[in-house]
């Protein structure tokens, strides 16, 4: 089964500092979903990538998927700390029609004034 | 559009009594899956449904089973509740599913239903 290992596992960034978070696949990667997490809460669904060399940008948060790598990765820009919460990566397994995404454990971020 | 709504917000149970979940996709989406959160195990798929048929099904005992209606909203049931099933239970709607080449559609997800298991 595939297994998605996202690090860190958690950060602490200053406000108005960079961040990347990464999300590793143990197999093949056919488009992967980032969301975001407050503790207790929902998904919020930040961004789909469909293909390897994607990148798609959504205000200060931008998501790369790099198929070679079985990698993806999400970069915000000038954290504020709004962008506080947990980033979770789900990514749907190789032939499979419909939804069984499976999920990374976890990136949670701080962001300190 | 009203998101993915699920009820009740907050439930506490005791062993071996069984609960229903309910789960309304956004309208228009065929496709509810449920998730099960635990701080151990992380976010775990427990089943899909599309068009009233289970499409997919996750690796959870026969405990946990599900339905979806015509109009598109699913239930969940756990049957002789354990401990261990005291977790955020999450619904997420699509309009259709993948291709199996990739994700196509975007997946929402409800706010959750926390279950507590005394």
């Amino acid at each position: 089964s595939q297994e998605l290992e996202q690090s860190p596992q958690s950060l602490i960034v200053q406000e108005g500092k960079n961040l990347t978070i990464n999300c590793t696949s143990s197999k093949t990667l056919y488009g992967l979903y980032w969301y975001k997490q407050k503790y207790g809460e929902g998904l919020i669904f930040l961004m789909m990538l469909q293909k390897g060399g994607e990148e798609k940008s959504h205000e200060k948060i931008t998501a790369k998927l790099d198929e070679k790598k079985q990698q993806s990765s999400l970069h915000i820009t000038a954290s504020q700390p709004s962008h506080a919460g947990i980033y979770l990566c789900g990514a749907p397994p190789r032939g499979l029609s419909g939804y069984a995404l499976n999920f990374g454990k976890g990136t949670s971020l701080l962001v300190t004034p | 559009k009203a998101g993915v709504t699920q009820t009740p917000r907050y439930l506490i149970k005791t062993r071996g009594q069984q609960v229903t979940l309910s789960c309304s996709p956004i309208s228009g989406h065929r496709s509810v899956s449920w998730y099960q959160q635990t701080p151990g195990q992380g976010l775990q798929f427990l089943f899909e449904y599309f068009s009233e048929t289970q499409r997919n099904k996750g690796n959870f005992p026969g405990r946990f089973s599900g339905r979806q209606f015509s109009n598109s909203r699913s239930e969940m049931n756990v049957s002789t509740l354990e401990l261990g099933d005291s977790a955020l239970y999450l619904c997420a709607s699509s309009r259709t599913g993948t291709s199996g080449r990739g994700p196509t559609d975007t997946q929402y997800f409800g706010p959750g239903t926390r279950l507590t298991v005394l």
